[in-house]
């Protein structure tokens, strides 16, 4: 079943602007990690953030957790055209085998 | 750069046909992954391993098979491609312990049967 999902599924927005995107989950996790896909490519890894952990600072990068809610943020501050993509977030559920399951993605539009 | 590799890129092959997606990485990780996405769809795990000869199916039912006799490499087998086999494949890798800090993703093959 779908671990993940992402809200909203696309977002547009203008260069210079913060592009914030949400996402949920339904068990308890280890961690939860942000990656971006480039249309047709394969994904890239942004950020981890343990379940003991609440924010999270990498860049122009913010995450943040709230296991009580199972639920976290990913905050692109001064976006760019370049990071235009599809942002999913992954959890490992609590099996502890490292087995990620995927949300269902943000698409992000930045324009110039 | 990413230091995972697969090849080919894209693949159209004909119904029936026997194919192999291959995927190498040159870290060193023991554990890798196949993933299939549709465009714009999420990933569904198909396959994994933890190590050499440790193979095990994924939560989305494949008709794939996977081999792991040597760490760095991990492809993946359609014994009789079908139409419905089309979609991306993407092959990941991640350390252990220490060294566990996500994955890493090859490019991706993109799979259309005809």
């Amino acid at each position: 079943s779908q671990q993940g999902e992402e809200d909203p599924q696309a977002l547009s927005i203008q260069e210079g602007e913060n592009a914030t995107m949400n996402c949920s989950y339904k068990t308890s996790i280890n961690n939860l990690q942000w990656y971006r896909q480039n249309s047709g490519r394969g994904l890239v890894h942004l950020i981890l953030i343990r379940s003991n952990e609440r924010e999270k600072h990498s860049g122009r990068l913010r995450v943040t957790l709230d296991t009580s809610k199972k639920s976290s943020s990913l905050l692109i501050t001064a976006s760019r055209a370049a990071d235009t993509a599809s942002y999913f977030c992954a959890t490992d559920g609590d099996t502890g085998f490292q087995k990620l399951v995927f949300g269902t993605g943000t698409r992000l539009l930045v324009s110039p | 750069e990413a230091d995972i590799y697969q090849t080919p890129r894209y693949l159209v092959i004909g119904t029936g046909k026997k194919i192999t997606l291959e995927c190498s990485q040159t870290m060193g990780h023991d554990k890798m992954y196949w993933y299939q996405q549709d465009p714009g769809m999420e990933l569904h795990l198909i396959h994994y391993s933890y190590g050499v000869n440790s193979t095990e199916k994924g939560d989305l039912s494949s008709e794939s098979t996977v081999s792991r006799i040597r760490t760095e490499h991990f492809p993946l087998t359609l014994e009789s491609a079908r139409p419905s086999h089309t979609s991306q494949y993407l092959c990941a890798s991640a350390g252990q312990g220490r060294r566990y800090g996500g994955y890493t993703f090859g490019s991706g093959t993109r799979l259309t049967v005809v």
